[in-house]
């Protein structure tokens, strides 16, 4: 079963703006991770937060944890055209160590 | 550079045959895993090594096998028995569990069954 899932399935937006996407979960993790994949490309890792941290920033990225809600939300501020991707998170559950599982994702797209 | 490399970028397979994708590293890691994505989903988990000589299954293995006589090196064959093989393959690597240390991704191979 799925244990993490994005939110929107797809979003636009115009450059410059903020785009925001959210991943539910169902059973208790010990880290999330973000992940961008370009088409055709192989994914790459962008944040690691793990279960005690509440927020993380790298660059134009901030990505949030709630434990109490299963959530998390990754937030794209001043987005430019090269951030058009598929977003995936990537969960693991405290029962599968070692082994992560990843949502469909959200397709994002940015508008020049 | 360091990385990690997968071949072919593209393979075609035709029915009733088995077929080797190669994944190498040479980032010294010792975790190593094989996703299956079929378009617009996610990754499924069909194989993972966390140390030479030993890998477990996945979720969706049936169909599927690897080997990992190398550190460097996780080969995934995809067999005959598998009925449905089209999909992109991604592998990946990780120093530790990748769920705690996070995973590099290769660029992927393409499969499809002619």
């Amino acid at each position: 079963s799925q244990q993490g899932e994005e939110d929107p399935q797809a979003l636009s937006i115009q450059e410059g703006e903020n785009a925001t996407m959210n991943c539910s979960y169902k059973t208790s993790i010990n880290n999330l991770q973000w992940y961008r994949q370009n088409s055709g490309r192989g994914l790459v890792h962008l944040i690691l937060i793990r279960s005690n941290e509440r927020e993380k920033h790298s660059g134009r990225l901030r990505v949030t944890l709630d434990t109490s809600k299963k959530s998390s939300s990754l937030l794209i501020t001043a987005s430019r055209a090269a951030d058009t991707a598929s977003y995936f998170c990537a969960t693991d559950a405290n029962t599968n160590a070692g082994k992560s599982t990843f949502g469909d994702g959200t397709t994002l797209t940015v508008k020049p | 550079d360091g990385g990690i490399t997968q071949s072919p970028k593209y393979l075609f397979r035709k029915e009733g045959q088995n077929v080797t994708l190669s994944c190498e590293q040479n980032l010294n890691h010792d975790a190593m895993y094989w996703y299956r994505q079929d378009p617009g989903q996610g990754l499924r988990l069909i194989y993972y090594s966390q140390i030479v000589n030993d890998f477990q299954k996945g979720d969706i293995a049936e169909g599927y096998s690897v080997s990992r006589e190398k550190k460097e090196s996780f080969p995934l064959t995809v067999t005959s028995a598998q009925k449905n093989p089209t999909a992109f393959y991604l592998c990946a690597s990780s120093i530790g569990p990748g769920a705690d240390y996070g995973y590099t991704f290769g660029s992927g191979t393409r499969l499809t069954v002619v």
